[in-house]
């Protein structure tokens, strides 16, 4: 059974960097056919993709985030991680991070429990 | 506001079937792209209800059962039961924004 379980700090200064990281167990994240998304959720809202990163590096970004969205790979810790620069308000939301099928049907099939970030002062 | 269409709200007591559309426009559903469902149980993660407009995966009840044409789709739940109340997003790719992107999603409730 693939589990992905996302960790970080729960709170940020606006104008810092968020920064948090997923850790994949049950499946090896090198996977040639595996691609690792983000997908955030304020408060009481719906559901938004951030990007997206394959384990070679490759990514994919939401053109609303991608000047300030940093994806990466660990291969060697099994893990992929989120860095989102100069945040607001508006950026607190639940992060979950969850694998992504991209060439196949584009999809995202297993998910993380998520991750509450509060961006405040 | 979301590039996919959901009404808000929906409710439907047990044993009904209850239906939920997604609304998108030709360069997401219209110009031929998989639609997906998913059902976030309060204080969870979404999980995959339905991919490729009406597919189930292992476990999900043949009560749910997905349709797509045209611009929309939808989510039918049959046999409505308590344990049904939640929220529903559907999921596509947009080929104009170049994004994946969701529907605003459904709040279910089960009277």
């Amino acid at each position: 059974q693939l589990l992905l379980q996302e960790s970080g700090p729960g709170l940020v200064k606006p104008s810092e960097t968020l920064s948090l990281t997923c850790t994949v167990s049950g499946a090896s994240i090198s996977s040639s056919t595996s691609f690792w998304g983000w997908v955030r959720q304020p408060p009481g809202k719906g559901l938004e993709w951030i990007g997206t990163i394959d384990y070679g590096g490759s990514t994919y970004y939401n053109p609303s985030v991608k000047s300030r969205v940093t994806l990466s790979v660990d291969t060697s810790k099994n893990q992929f991680s989120l860095k989102l620069s100069s945040v607001t308000a508006a950026d607190t939301a639940v992060y979950h991070c969850a694998r992504h099928t991209l060439v196949k049907d584009n999809l995202f099939d297993f998910w993380g429990q998520g991750a509450l970030v509060t961006v405040s002062s | 506001q979301s590039v996919l269409t959901q009404p808000p709200s929906l409710s439907g007591a047990p044993g009904q079937r209850v239906t939920i559309s997604c609304t998108g426009s030709r360069s997401n559903i219209g110009a031929g792209y998989d639609v997906h469902w998913y059902q976030q149980l309060p204080g969870t993660a979404p999980k995959l209800l339905i991919y490729v407009n009406s597919n189930r995966p292992s476990g999900v009840p043949d009560r749910f059962s997905g349709s797509k044409s045209g611009t929309s789709a939808s989510l039918a739940i049959s046999g409505l039961q308590a344990e049904d109340e939640a929220d529903y997003y559907c999921q596509s790719y947009d080929s104009s924004l170049g994004v994946v992107v969701f529907g605003g999603g459904t709040k279910l409730t089960v009277l």
